[in-house]
């Protein structure tokens, strides 16, 4: 099952932040966090495990609530760079080993 | 350089033409996946493997078989392609400890139409 994000889309100037959303509803083992520009593969950015630390990628955070079973992305003083379409994965494990499953993404536009 | 690599890139076939899409990896990775990307949809995992002959479904199975049989490959195979396969498809592999899973390497994609 996918997990849910929030929003779908977002658009900023410049400068702004945002904040991107991702809840399961299933117990989750980690949270990996990823971003795809137009064209190309997804890329990694960072991993949240249980019970970690908030971790960061240049100017993005994120954390990992593991009792809610979510995770936000926090994109601070936005960059042109930073637009595309952000993806997080849920990894739960199961009795046939790990399973990453990715949500539907949330698409990302940064204006100048 | 590590990567993952698929071929063909761009395939356009016609409905029952069996097909195989190759997805190779030079990192020794433990664990690879498939996943096929369609717009409004995100990325739905078709198959997954945790290690050489131990493969298992993701979510959206129905219509693809795949095979493990060397680390480093990891083939998606089509046997009876039909219109509703026409998609974006994407190959990964990570490594895999105790801890769970490492970083998703993806290959570059192989857009697929069935006509």
């Amino acid at each position: 099952q996918q997990p849910v994000q929030s929003p779908q889309a977002v658009i900023l100037r410049e400068g702004e932040d945002a904040v991107i959303n991702c809840s399961s509803s299933k117990a989750l083992y980690s949270v990996h966090w990823y971003r795809q520009k137009h064209g190309e593969a997804p890329v990694f950015l960072m991993i949240l495990l249980k019970g970690g630390e908030q971790m960061r990628h240049e100017k993005i955070s994120a954390s990992f609530n593991e009792k809610k079973q979510q995770s936000s992305l926090y994109l601070t003083a936005s960059q042109l760079s930073y637009s595309g379409t952000y993806f997080c994965g849920t990894e739960r494990v199961e009795t046939s080993g790990s399973r990453l499953t990715f949500g539907e993404g949330t698409q990302l536009t940064v204006n100048p | 350089e590590a990567q993952v690599t698929q071929n063909p890139r761009y395939l356009i076939t016609v409905t029952g033409k069996k097909l195989t899409v190759t997805c190779s990896q030079n990192m020794n990775h433990e664990y690879m996946s498939w996943y096929r990307q369609d717009p409004g949809l995100g990325l739905r995992q078709i198959y997954y493997s945790m290690n050489v002959e131990v493969t298992d479904k993701g979510d959206v199975p129905e219509g693809y078989k795949v095979s493990r049989k060397e680390k480093r490959n990891f083939p998606l195979i089509l046997e009876s392609p039909s219109p509703n396969q026409t998609s974006l498809y994407f190959c990964a592999s990570s490594s895999f400890k105790t801890g769970g899973l490492y970083e998703q390497y993806f290959g570059p994609g192989t857009r697929l139409t069935v006509t």
